[in-house]
């Protein structure tokens, strides 16, 4: 089945530590993104790929990190300089980064303690 | 600046009668508009969808209204069913720059459908 997979689901690490959150697609599509949700808060967009080895910063980029070495993988680093990392975290893809409907993830809840 | 607001937070409504959950932007440059519906600890799922150019578009229970005039557009559930229950996002489209487009999103509605 064609769809995307991020890992893991659930996530709990203590302060000051990196985490990278796995996002991978199997729906040839060429633009990914990652967001973030937060309670009574909207998506916002993080990093967003457009082509591989390329990615720019969305709304929210600080304390975040990405690379886009294959077309199907987009990893998301929450590094030690986000000041909030505890959130629901997104990754989407997109046909082209372009009109049309994103197809999002399961979601990845992460928690630091 | 929100530029895409759903300034309802939840909304409650009895099985069977008509949801109606509204959206409103404030860039014109935004040329397409989506809605999205999400479940608790999932993704959000594409709903439906309206190009500018248009005023109305439908599918199924599901129908979009756009008023251009007044940047605003509404989404409207009949019947609702308890499964209609959910979060729905409003999200809109602009172009920004070399052919790409950047989604913008909407806090989110949460729909209650009472049995």
């Amino acid at each position: 089945d064609g769809g995307i997979t991020q890992s893991p689901k659930y996530l709990f690490r203590k302060e000051g530590q990196n985490v990278t959150l796995s996002c991978e697609q199997n729906l040839n599509h060429d633009a990914m993104y990652w967001y973030r949700q937060d309670p009574g808060q909207g998506l916002r967009l993080i990093y967003y790929s457009q082509i591989v080895n390329d990615f720019q910063k969305g709304d929210i980029a600080e304390g975040y990190s990405v690379s886009r070495e294959k077309k199907e993988s987009f990893p998301l680093t929450v590094t030690s300089a986000q000041k909030n990392p505890t959130a629901f975290y997104l990754c989407a893809s997109s046909i082209g980064q372009g009109i049309g409907e994103l197809f999002f993830g399961e979601g990845s809840r992460l928690t630091v303690l | 600046d929100q530029q895409v607001k759903q300034n309802s937070p939840s909304l409650s409504v009895q099985e069977g009668r008509i949801s109606i959950l509204n959206c409103d932007y404030t860039n014109s440059m935004f040329d397409y508009f989506l809605w999205y519906k999400k479940y608790p600890a999932e993704g959000p799922t594409f709903l439906i969808s309206i190009s500018s150019i248009k005023d109305k578009n439908e599918d199924g229970r599901f129908t979009v209204f756009l008023n251009k005039s007044a940047k605003h557009l509404s989404l409207h559930i009949v019947p609702s069913q308890p499964g209609d229950s959910a979060v729905y996002f409003c999200a809109a489209s602009e172009p920004s720059g070399a052919g790409s487009y950047q989604l913008t999103f909407g806090k989110g509605t949460k729909l209650s459908v009472i049995p």
